[in-house]
């Protein structure tokens, strides 16, 4: 439970704050992740950064903005986001060899956007 | 585009009874099919995952089936208990340099003692 951590665990923000969100992952992972869990939606796969290089960024509005400093910690740079951005966003992480191995979750930030 | 299409989105059974629940996917190149469980509250945890090279894998209560031509796998749940009350997601995945999980929008199973 405590391979992937997040913090904060729930935060409200005005749309005109700026804040981050952090993710430590303790596993020795190659691969780290960035998604949005909404009610009643899949989760939506954000970023992807593997070997700390961005491999995937899934469309995602620049009010939103990733940064992986090294293969251990991920953050999520958010501004002037919008109501509709509440979620709640989970980390993962996972060792990538020659093919998808199991994603490890972080327990996520809950994110209020009034 | 990718797609995962997850049913039933609820599902109620009664303790003891089995559960299925069924997703199928539209890209013929996934090779990789996980499925995690989220309690409420809680993370999403995998609970058993399946390779394109094999079409049935089982731990304990819990089996998965895969038809690649197809395009469909599914979660059994045998003897359910009470504690197996939650948010099942499946997903798929191709084996690139992306490592891209496409998830399904997810079951809410019900476990009535």
């Amino acid at each position: 439970e405590t391979g992937v951590t997040q913090t904060p665990r729930h935060l409200v923000m005005g749309m005109t704050n700026k804040k981050s969100l952090k993710c430590e992952q303790h596993l020795g992972h190659n691969a780290m992740y960035w998604y949005k869990q909404s009610a009643k939606k899949p989760l939506e796969l954000m970023f992807v950064y593997n070997f700390k290089e961005q491999t995937e960024n899934n469309s995602v509005p620049s009010r939103f903005s990733p940064e992986c400093p090294n293969s251990s910690h991920l953050f999520l740079h958010l501004h002037t986001l919008q109501p509709e951005d509440s979620a709640l966003y989970l980390c993962a992480s996972s060792q990538e060899r020659e093919g998808p191995e199991t994603q490890y979750f972080g327990p996520g930030t809950r994110l209020l956007v009034l | 585009g990718e797609n995962v299409e997850q049913h039933p989105s609820t599902l109620s059974v009664q303790e003891g009874d089995s559960a299925v629940i069924k997703c199928t996917y539209s890209d013929s190149a996934s090779n990789y099919f996980p499925w995690y469980k989220q309690e409420l509250g809680k993370r999403p945890q995998l609970i058993i995952d399946i390779r394109s090279n094999v079409g049935e894998k089982k731990d304990q209560r819990i089996a998965v089936t895969l038809n690649k031509t197809a395009k469909h796998f599914s979660l059994h749940i045998t003897e359910t208990q009470p504690e197996d009350s939650a948010v099942y997601f499946c997903a798929a995945s191709r084996m690139d340099s992306s490592y891209k999980l496409i998830f399904g929008s997810g079951t809410r199973l019900l476990v009535r003692p």
